[in-house]
C-alpha cells in the first residue's frame, strides 16, 4: 500500500519562472492539503482540495494555485517565483470528514530552491 | 490571530525525560497534534488530544489543558533517534477538512 508520494524530490528554478509540484495521496484518501515549510519553521497551510475543488486556503497570494484530478492526485503551481518561495513543499493526504484528523499522512516533500 | 508557541531548541541526554511545551491562541479549537520530523523528512504523527488530560502511547505522552491553551509532549527513556524537530499543531474548527496550524517546531538534541 503506497503512502503519499511527491515529485520531484528536488527542484531548482530561477526568479520569475513557474513551477508545478505533484502529489499522489495515500490509497483510500480523497483529500489533499499543501503546506510550505521554510527552513527552521513549521509547515504553513497553503490550501486543501477535495472533490476537485479548493475547500480551504491559507494566507498565500494568488501566485499559488492548485488542482485536484478525479483520481485524487493533486498539483501545486507557483507562478512568478520569488526567492522567498524557496522551501520544502509538503503534501498531506487525509479522508474528508475524518473527525480525528490525525489520519493526515505527509509525503516526503519537494525541496524547491529559487535562485 | 492564530499563534502557536513552543521553545526553539532543547537538549537532553540518553535515558532522560524531556517535556516540550506548547501554548496556543486560535480562533477555535478542535484538536491538538504533535508530529515528529527528522531533518529532511516528512512529519510523522505522534499524538492527538481533543479533551483535557493525558494521552499515553509507549514512551510518548501528550497533555492538554483547553482552558489554559496549553499542551506538552513528554518523552521518556530518551534515545539518540529521538533527536528531531517536534511540531505542535492545532485544528481550529470542526468543519470537514483537516487543515492544521503549526508552530515553528522544537529541535531536540539527545546526547550520550
Amino acid at each position: 500500500d503506497a503512502g503519499v508520494t511527491q515529485s520531484p524530490t528536488h527542484l531548482i528554478k530561477t526568479r520569475g519562472q513557474q513551477v508545478t509540484l505533484r502529489c499522489s495521496p495515500k490509497s483510500g484518501h480523497d483529500t489533499v492539503s499543501w503546506y510550505q515549510q521554510a527552513l527552521g519553521q513549521g509547515p504553513q497551510f497553503i490550501f486543501q482540495y477535495y472533490e476537485e475543488e479548493e475547500r480551504q486556503r491559507g494566507n498565500f497570494p494568488d501566485r499559488f494555485s492548485g488542482h485536484q484530478f478525479p483520481n485524487y492526485s493533486s498539483e501545486l503551481n507557483v507562478n512568478a517565483l520569488l526567492l522567498g518561495d524557496s522551501a520544502l513543499y509538503l503534501c498531506a493526504s487525509s479522508l474528508w470528514g475524518d473527525s480525528r484528523g490525525y489520519e493526515q499522512y505527509f509525503g516526503p516533500g519537494t525541496r524547491l530552491t529559487v535562485t | 490571530g492564530q499563534n502557536i508557541d513552543q521553545p526553539t531548541e532543547m537538549t537532553a541526554t540518553e535515558g532522560a525525560i524531556v517535556q516540550i511545551n506548547c501554548t496556543y491562541q486560535t480562533s477555535g479549537f478542535n484538536g491538538l497534534f504533535w508530529y515528529q520530523q527528522h531533518a529532511g523528512e516528512a512529519p510523522t504523527f505522534l499524538s492527538y488530544n481533543v479533551l483535557d488530560g493525558l494521552e499515553e502511547k509507549g514512551r510518548f505522552s501528550s497533555f492538554l489543558s483547553r482552558s489554559k491553551g496549553y499542551s506538552y509532549l513528554l518523552l521518556k527513556e530518551l534515545q539518540m533517534k529521538d533527536s528531531a524537530s517536534y511540531l505542535c499543531a492545532v485544528r481550529d474548527n470542526d468543519q470537514a477538512g483537516t487543515a492544521l496550524i503549526f508552530g515553528k517546531g522544537t529541535t531536540l538534541s539527545v546526547s550520550s
